[in-house]
């Protein structure tokens, strides 16, 4: 599974859109990109996932650069319940879900 | 549907002891695996499977053991328990097909006294 690099943590004022960085400078060809975020002391949940094309969903859109080494969550208008950690996970069709370090989101009233 | 059911949601153990997490998913999802995460730390894989019958280990497996009889149940066994094992396990279960993420459980918090 590829290694990805996500900045330790982040601020962003509520209403506005939040975009969470991840490269993934070493991501095969077969691995998808995964984003998950985990609300304090709650199970992780599943944002939005994406392989090169750039997807949207009712939580987030996902931006994959053409050459795939990086992509960027968008949260089009954060709201104080987004203030989370948010994981980037580069991961092939498999069971094995790796997670790092991730981004601490804190949206600021 | 109720996703992904972990019971107790809070257990104290005394060194030594052992006890089955368990984790029951009604959505008909191929693969499940249980994760730990330490107090201020991230997600470690302790065992994963790809469906009835099919176990293997992740990062953190030493001191658990997986067994997976049914599609539905995918319990996590404590053999001794020590206070090195005090954590919140997450289970989480997904389809085979790349359509959706993993589900998570709402964790079973541990305390080995």
């Amino acid at each position: 599974d590829a290694k990805t690099t996500q900045p330790t943590s982040m601020d962003c004022a509520e209403g506005r859109a939040a975009n969470l960085p991840c490269n993934h400078s070493t991501i095969s060809g077969n691995e998808y990109v995964y984003w998950y975020r985990q609300i304090h002391s709650q199970g992780p949940q599943y944002i939005i996932h994406g392989l090169k094309n750039n997807e949207t969903n009712e939580m987030a859109s996902l931006i994959i650069t053409e050459d795939r080494k990086s992509s960027t969550l968008i949260l089009p208008h954060a709201t104080l319940r987004d203030t989370a950690v948010y994981y980037c996970i580069g991961q092939a069709q498999t069971n094995k879900l790796i997670f790092g370090t991730g981004t601490l989101l804190a949206v600021q009233p | 549907n109720a996703g992904v059911t972990q019971t107790p949601k809070f257990q104290v153990l005394k060194t030594g002891q052992s006890m089955t997490l368990q984790c029951a998913q009604d959505m008909n999802h191929e693969y499940m695996s249980w994760y730990r995460q330490d107090p201020g730390m991230g997600l470690r894989l302790i065992h994963y499977s790809v469906g009835a019958g099919i176990t293997d280990q992740g990062e953190v497996p030493n001191g658990y053991n997986v067994s997976r009889s049914t599609t539905e149940d995918f319990p996590l066994r404590l053999l001794s328990a020590a206070p090195s094992q005090t954590s919140v396990y997450f289970c989480a279960s997904r389809t085979r097909t790349v359509t959706m993420g993993y589900t998570f459980g709402s964790g079973t918090r541990l305390t080995v006294v």
